[in-house]
């Protein structure tokens, strides 16, 4: 089944405290991009990815990192999360940058 | 810099009653469209898209919207809702020259009410 997978689902931490979201797709797409979603703001990009080593920031990169090793990975890092990062986040992976197809989301409180 | 407008916060309709639901986005340019509905705690799935050719376009569970590039708009409708479509529905658009950056609009609450 053709699908994008993010772990963890749920995550509660402290400030400070290093986390890594992960995300995975089978659909040998090479566009990759992370999303937040808060509460009357809609989605925004955080970093995309059009290919295994290109990365680059979008509206919100501060406080993120990225990396693209491998076509189906896209891992979003969190190296000193802050309370204002407690949010819900998505990858999302399309052929094209066009369409894109959205994992189940991981939300994130941080404390 | 591009934005998407979506007027309509949230929207509250009784089963069978008709659905538009208002999208505006600012860009000079040749754009893609975009609809996605999430429903309660799941992830967005894509209802509908425009990237040229005929400005009605068809998605799926009976939803439809239209480009019309002089108001630069590109409404949701649906001629009845069912209490399924209970979800909060997201415009977005990319730049036709810069696809990796997809641009959501604040979205829009719908609440169908049996």
């Amino acid at each position: 089944e053709a699908q994008v997978t993010q772990n963890p689902r749920y995550l509660i931490t402290v400030t400070g405290k290093k986390l890594t979201v992960t995300c995975s797709q089978n659909m040998n797409h090479e566009y990759m991009s992370w999303y937040r979603q808060d509460p009357g703001l809609g989605l925004r990009q955080i970093y995309y990815s059009m290919n295994v080593e290109v990365t680059d920031k979008g509206d919100v990169p501060e406080g993120y990192k990225v990396s693209r090793k491998e076509k189906r990975n896209f891992p979003l890092i969190l190296e000193s999360p802050s309370p204002n990062q407690t949010s819900l986040y998505f990858c999302a992976s399309s052929l094209s940058g066009n369409e894109q197809y959205f994992g189940p989301g991981t939300r994130l409180t941080v404390t | 810099a591009q934005s998407v407008s979506q007027h309509n916060h949230h929207v509250i309709l009784s089963e069978a009653a008709s659905l538009e639901l208002g999208c505006n986005y600012s860009y000079g340019g040749t754009v893609n469209l975009f609809w996605y509905v999430q429903y309660p705690g799941q992830h967005l799935q894509l209802l509908l898209k425009y990237f040229s050719g005929d400005p009605l376009v068809k998605g799926i569970k009976g939803f439809e919207a239209e480009f019309i590039k002089s108001k630069f708009s590109f409404n949701l409708r649906k001629p009845s809702v069912q209490w399924s479509d209970t979800a909060e529905y997201f415009c977005a658009v990319n730049a036709q020259s810069s696809a990796n950056k997809l641009i959501f609009g604040a979205g829009t609450r719908l609440a169908v009410h049996p």
